[in-house]
Order: C-alpha cells, then sequence, then structure tokens
C-alpha cells in the first residue's frame, strides 16, 4: 500500500497503564503488518507483527489485533513501563511488487513515571 | 555478528560532494532494503536487492544515488553532488526470505549532514 495512517502522533500515559495505537491501511491485499519501536539515535527495532490469517497476536506485555474488514491494525501495550518510552511505527507491504514497507508516520509514547 | 550494521554512523559533508554508506546485513539474510528517514517521519523506502540483484527502486531514488550490492553480502548507496535536501538518516535494513513480507531488522542508521 502506498497510505499508512497512524494516530495519535503523541500519546502520553501514566506508568502502569496501557497505551494503544492504531493504524489504518488503504490496500485490501496487505497481508503483513509489522510494528517497530524506534529509540532516540537508533534504527528501528521490529517488536511484532501479524499476519492476515489471524485477528491478533500477543508477546508477553504487548499484543497486536487486525481488522481486515474494516483495514485497520492496532498496537497495545500493557503495564507500561519508563522503558516503553519511544517512538513506535506501523507498516505495511508497499505492494506493487516492491518488496519493501510503507511506514505510518509515528506515535511519540511518553511514559509518565 | 548479530545484526545489521552500518558505517559510518555519521557524515558531515558539504553541498556538492559525494558520499558512501556502507551495510552489512545479517549474514545469513538474502534480501537487503535501503531506507530514508528524515525528523518526525517514518522512514520511506529506497530500494532493495535480492543476493546481488538490484529488484527494485523508489521514485524517490534519483539519479544521483546509486546502490550496488557487488556479491550478495554488503551493500553501498553512494549520493553524487549531495544537496542540503538530502541530509536525512539513511537505514538498511535485511531479512531472509523465500517469499516476501517477512521480518526486517534494520541497521542503526548514518546521519547525513549537507551543510
Amino acid at each position: 500500500g502506498e497510505n499508512v495512517e497512524q494516530h495519535p502522533s503523541t500519546l502520553s500515559v501514566q506508568e502502569g497503564d496501557s497505551a494503544v495505537i492504531k493504524c489504518t491501511y488503504s490496500d485490501s491485499a496487505s497481508n503483513y503488518f509489522p510494528w517497530y519501536k524506534q529509540e532516540l539515535g537508533k534504527g528501528p527495532q521490529l517488536i511484532i507483527d501479524i499476519r492476515s490469517n489471524v485477528g491478533e497476536k500477543k508477546d508477553q506485555r504487548i499484543a497486536v489485533t487486525l481488522n481486515k474488514t474494516a483495514k485497520h491494525f492496532s498496537l497495545h501495550i500493557t503495564e507500561t513501563q519508563p522503558e516503553d518510552s519511544a517512538v513506535y511505527f506501523c507498516a505495511e507491504p508497499s505492494g506493487g511488487g516492491a518488496d519493501g514497507l510503507t511506514f505510518g508516520k509515528g506515535t511519540h509514547l511518553i511514559i509518565q513515571p | 555478528d548479530t545484526g545489521v550494521s552500518q558505517d559510518p554512523r555519521h557524515k558531515i559533508t558539504k553541498r556538492g560532494q559525494n558520499v558512501t554508506f556502507r551495510c552489512d546485513p545479517i549474514s545469513e539474510h538474502n534480501r537487503l532494503y535501503w531506507y530514508r528517514q528524515t525528523l518526525g517521519q517514518g522512514p520511506e523506502f529506497l530500494t532493495y536487492f535480492q543476493n546481488e540483484a538490484q529488484l527494485e527502486k523508489s521514485r524517490l531514488l534519483s539519479d544521483r544515488f546509486s546502490a550496488e550490492r557487488p556479491k550478495g553480502s554488503f551493500s553501498t548507496l553512494e549520493i553524487q553532488r549531495t544537496e542540503q535536501g538530502d541530509s536525512a538518516m539513511y537505514l538498511c535494513a535485511s531479512s531472509l526470505a523465500s517469499t516476501s513480507n517477512t521480518e526486517a531488522f534494520f541497521g542503526q542508521g548514518t546521519r547525513l549532514t549537507v551543510v
């Protein structure tokens, strides 16, 4: 797809609370949806991904849900900790024969102590 | 080798000069990608290689940009006649893929500043 919309751009939550970041994609043929975490001065780090044949995937405090009908997917972080503070990016395959990823604009997650 | 390695981490150059960046992917990975990231934005796809073959180029990749992966291992990205608009973080990623859409792992990036 050529367009991934990500919301919110900034999210501030109290330590211990949950955080949810949402992305909407345009290409109904997309079948792979990764989430990346990027800390200041570092490259993006893959934290979780989901393929279109499942609706939810969990890894400890992190989960991703996918709604193919509505063409959106969400990142859920529970029991947030200070080290969760970072910029999070969703992505989908660029499509059209390209093997790259199209990224959202990112969400700056701030964990308040 | 525990991850994707990029060199240099930072580069400051004068407008009009040529620069070259290097990326060493995870050793068994056959796919290598280049992205560009500007402040406050997500990474933007530039090009990718499967082994030594360059299979896709984004329209963002102007004629001044060229990428190579001569032996299917490390890759270089060269920018000729740099412009101030080229200032960005250049990210490399690699994946092991027999089909599309597998996990891509990024390096720490090369931050280019054109003055």
